[in-house]
């Protein structure tokens, strides 16, 4: 089956650690995001990746890096920088082109700070 | 600036009442209106893309409209299992980033 994967599913980090989300797809898809989502709110944009080894800020990076070594995998990394990190993650991916380039979710690591 | 406001921010149906919900967008140039479903606590779930005033879909009990300045997600005869919070989202030619809105929570109630 085609799809995103994510893991670990829920993850739990004391103050001060980093710690990386990972994000795999076997779509073929070109690009890849990265978002956050609060209780109530909306999503917001991490990163973004729309080709191997390059990759972009979104409204929120502060704190937060990535990579792009592989075109099926995007990990994010949350690092101490980040204040708040409490939230639901959320990767995605899509094609790149006029026509077809809807976006696609993986089920979502939930990060809690202890 | 690029913003989608969807409206209401909840909604409560009885079972086989029919409704809509809004998505309103200022892009510049757009290049394509996407509509998502999410359960509590998983990853959005594709419905429909729109790319043109007037294009219409359908699925199920799901009917997605465009116009130039909105779109609408109807809901016919609701059941209790489409309870779930309604995204909206829209992506211009002028940027390579998708815009959200805060969604729509729906509960249908049997």
């Amino acid at each position: 089956d085609g799809g995103i994967t994510q893991s670990p599913k829920y993850l739990f980090r004391k103050e001060g650690q980093n710690v990386t989300l990972s994000c795999e797809q076997n779509l073929n898809h070109d690009a890849m995001y990265w978002y956050r989502q609060d209780p109530g709110q909306g999503l917001r944009l991490i990163y973004y990746s729309q080709i191997v080894n390059d990759f972009q800020k979104g409204d929120i990076a502060e704190g937060y890096s990535v990579s792009r070594e592989k075109k099926e995998s995007f990990p994010l990394t949350v690092t101490s920088a980040q204040k708040n990190p409490t939230a639901f993650y959320l990767c995605a991916s899509s094609t790149w082109g006029v026509g077809t380039d809807t976006q696609y979710f993986g089920p979502g690591t939930r990060l809690t700070v202890l | 600036e690029d913003q989608v406001t969807q409206s209401p921010e909840a909604l409560r149906l009885q079972e086989g009442e029919s409704s809509s919900l809004n998505c309103s967008y200022t892009v510049s140039g757009l290049r394509g209106l996407f509509w998502y479903r999410q359960d509590p606590g998983k990853g959005p779930e594709f419905l429909f893309t729109l790319y043109s005033a007037g294009e219409e879909k359908e699925k199920e009990r799901l009917k997605a409209t465009l116009t130039k300045k909105e779109s609408f997600l109807h809901i016919t005869a609701p059941k209790p299992e489409d309870s779930a919070t309604y995204l909206c989202a829209v992506k211009g030619y002028n940027f390579n980033k998708f815009y959200f809105g805060s969604g729509t929570k729906l509960n249908v109630k049997p």
